[in-house]
């Protein structure tokens, strides 16, 4: 079975600052990976999903994702944050062929003025 | 086009009472899931439905009931509440089973049960 892990519970970064959040995943094969945003009151928003291919995945907001294989880890990064992208955020893993997505702990990131 | 929709968004049961939660979406989708929410855990799929009329058990089923009568409605109920299920529950709704393609959740419905 699949499982993800997120180390870093909160983390928080000036704006302005970069921001890396880690995900490790643990599964038999290549699993298909995706990165979620939960606002504050808001739901689940894809940020960006790799599947195959590059290994660097851009995504909305600014975002983007490197999967490497060697390390099992598909980590999340942006160059320079705003305020706005205080929120929680969700690594998920998947089998190709399936639906059903294992979700890590989540990372909430606050940013400080 | 609204999304996806969730009815209550908080809600505060006492131990033993019932309710129901409702999901919307309005993108004819026909795949749907609850999911719960509970700190340092993530998220977890209770129950998913794959089209009108079909639901099926997901990871954490037991103590919840779902139907799905109308294509673009998903509900979830708690015939008598626990504590245990105090949780933040999150529907979501996507066009296929394919992993590939997007779910798109709701706000959620926060509940607590005491």
């Amino acid at each position: 079975a699949q499982s993800v892990t997120q180390p870093d519970i909160h983390i928080t970064v000036s704006e302005g600052a970069s921001l890396e959040l880690r995900c490790n995943y643990s599964y038999g094969a290549t699993p298909y990976l995706f990165w979620y945003v939960q606002s504050p009151g808001q739901g689940l928003q894809l940020l960006l999903k790799y599947f195959s291919g590059d290994t660097l995945v851009q995504g909305i907001k600014g975002f983007e994702a490197e999967f490497k294989r060697s390390q099992s880890s598909f980590n999340l990064r942006k160059p320079s944050v705003h305020w706005s992208d205080a929120a929680e955020y969700f690594c998920a893993v998947g089998p190709p062929g399936d639906y059903k997505l294992s979700f890590g702990a989540g990372t909430t990131v606050t940013v400080r003025a | 086009n609204a999304g996806v929709t969730q009815t209550p968004k908080f809600r505060v049961l006492k131990t033993g009472q019932s309710m129901t939660l409702l999901c919307a979406q309005d993108m004819n989708h026909e795949y749907m899931y609850w999911y719960r929410q509970d700190p340092g855990m993530g998220l977890r799929l209770i129950h998913y439905s794959v089209g009108e009329g079909t639901t099926a058990k997901g990871e954490v089923p037991d103590g919840y009931n779902v139907s799905r009568l109308k294509k673009q409605n998903f509900l979830l109920g708690l015939e008598s509440a626990a504590p245990s299920q105090t949780s933040v529950y999150f529907c979501a709704s996507s066009y296929t089973e394919r992993i590939t393609d997007t779910q798109y959740f709701g706000p959620g419905t926060r509940l607590t049960v005491l």
